[in-house]
């Protein structure tokens, strides 16, 4: 079945570092892949997304790059601010199988604090 | 705009006691979900529906029960809670199916726990 792994947390990082999130995925066909985030408090946002290999995603200054040699997705910033200290979710979307919905399937979550 | 609205926002329970989350979304999404979410596991499926009328089980549906029947709504119902449904739940929306790249709107969470 699907998997999605995520590096372990929780992240902390002075204001201005670069920032690396692990993601690595486990799916049949060519599934589409997205980060999520979630601030405290909130419910889950569409950070980025990437459906089909070598692709990049990028938003508010964060990138991802759909490697599917590797089957990876690793979310990059260069430079965090405090304003990014939240929950950040790898997932994975497929309609393998027929089903009509196409679930995703959610990483664990990387919790990330950035002090200023 | 509002979005997805998820009431309860807390809520606390006895074990046996049955209670429904509501969710309601104002954007003509025909794609609705649950989804609960525990420390270390990220979010598991429970239930979703792709139209008015439709349901089905995700990975996790046991002692959860749902319905749609209109488009704006799709409750949640837990038939007799248990210490295990503890947890945080979040209702989200689409306009197609969110695997294909469709962005997934989620509300704000519910936060359940079963005494």
């Amino acid at each position: 079945g699907n998997s999605v792994t995520q590096m372990e947390g929780p992240v902390t990082l002075s204001e201005e570092a670069f920032l690396t999130i692990n993601c690595t995925y486990t799916a049949t066909g060519y599934p589409s892949l997205f980060w999520y985030v979630q601030y405290p408090g909130e419910g889950l946002q569409l950070l980025l997304k990437a459906t089909k290999a070598d692709d990049k995603g990028s938003n508010k200054g964060f990138e991802a790059t759909y490697r599917k040699e590797t089957t990876s997705f690793h979310l990059e910033k260069g430079s965090v601010q405090v304003s990014d200290s939240a929950v950040y979710f790898c997932a994975l979307g497929s309609n393998a199988g027929g089903t009509s919905y196409g679930k995703l399937t959610f990483g664990q979550g990387t919790i990330l604090t950035v002090h200023p | 705009n509002a979005g997805v609205t998820q009431t309860p926002k807390f809520q606390v329970l006895k074990t046996g006691q049955s209670m429904t989350l509501q969710c309601a979304q104002d954007m003509n999404h025909e794609y609705m979900s649950w989804y609960r979410q525990d420390p270390g596991m990220g979010l598991r499926l429970i239930h979703y529906s792709v139209g008015a009328g439709i349901t089905d089980q995700g990975e996790v549906p046991n002692g959860y029960n749902v319905s749609r029947s209109t488009t704006e709504d799709f409750p949640l119902r837990l038939l007799s809670a248990a210490p295990s449904q503890t947890s945080v739940y979040f209702c989200a929306s689409s306009y197609g199916a969110g695997s294909s790249g469709n962005t997934i709107y989620f509300g704000e969470g519910s936060w359940l726990t079963v005494v």
